[in-house]
């Protein structure tokens, strides 16, 4: 069973402070990876995703793969309680027909 | 605008009352899919198709059934709707998996409660 292991949370941080998420995955071969965003009660949006090992930079956000590990990462630079949310990973094998989804870690930034 | 459309938002219905969720997508994706996401539980596919009438079960396909008869369409179908059936469903589609930029992009979700 491939799995995907975030977190649960909740994962509180200051305003301004930076923000780490962290997941694992089963599978050594998994090929693409992403961050996604859901507030309460909203669909899931893309934020990030990741093909290589090393840094993904957007804006305030980074990605950080090891494929080695088998671990993907997320920061979040000056972290806004807009960020508040919960934030999934997933993961897609190669040779399978599906994206992996993570439980989900809950962020909450204080102001 | 890109984009994955369901319908209905919300829905409360009752026990053993058939009932269709909608979902429509704009961006000429092979692969759709359906989630339910519960409290504790994340994200749960559901069913899954790879292209127009080729559809496969996922994690959690008792009591679903969908049809793909069009690309753009992926209905999923409730012929009995069982109270365990409350959930948060989210329809999404992508690119085929395996290929680059694969990312899934999400309905707004609908809410449904069998009473």
């Amino acid at each position: 069973q491939k799995e995907v292991e975030q977190n649960s949370g909740p994962l509180s941080v200051p305003e301004g402070a930076i923000a780490s998420l962290n997941c694992t995955y089963s599978d050594r071969v998994s090929q693409s990876f992403f961050w996604y965003r859901q507030y309460s009660g909203k669909s899931p949006e893309l934020i990030m995703s990741i093909y290589s090992n090393g840094d993904k930079e957007d804006g305030r956000f980074t990605a950080q793969l090891n494929k080695a590990s088998q671990y993907v990462s997320l920061l979040i630079r000056d972290s806004q309680p807009s960020d508040s949310a919960t934030y999934l990973c997933a993961v897609m094998v190669e040779r399978d027909d599906k994206i992996i989804f993570g439980k989900g870690t809950r962020l909450h930034i204080l102001p | 605008e890109a984009q994955v459309t369901q319908n209905p938002r919300y829905l409360i219905t009752v026990t053993g009352k058939k009932l269709t969720v909608t979902c429509s997508q704009n961006m000429n994706h092979e692969y759709m899919s359906w989630y339910r996401q519960d409290p504790g539980l994340g994200l749960r596919q559901i069913y899954y198709s790879m292209n127009v009438e080729v559809t496969d079960k996922g994690d959690v396909p008792e009591g679903y059934k969908v049809s793909r008869k069009e690309k753009r369409n992926f209905p999923l179908i409730l012929e009995s709707p069982s109270p365990n059936q409350t959930s948060l469903y989210f329809c999404a589609s992508s690119l085929i998996p395996g290929r680059v930029n694969t990312e899934a992009f999400f309905g707004q979700g609908t809410r449904l409660t069998v009473v």
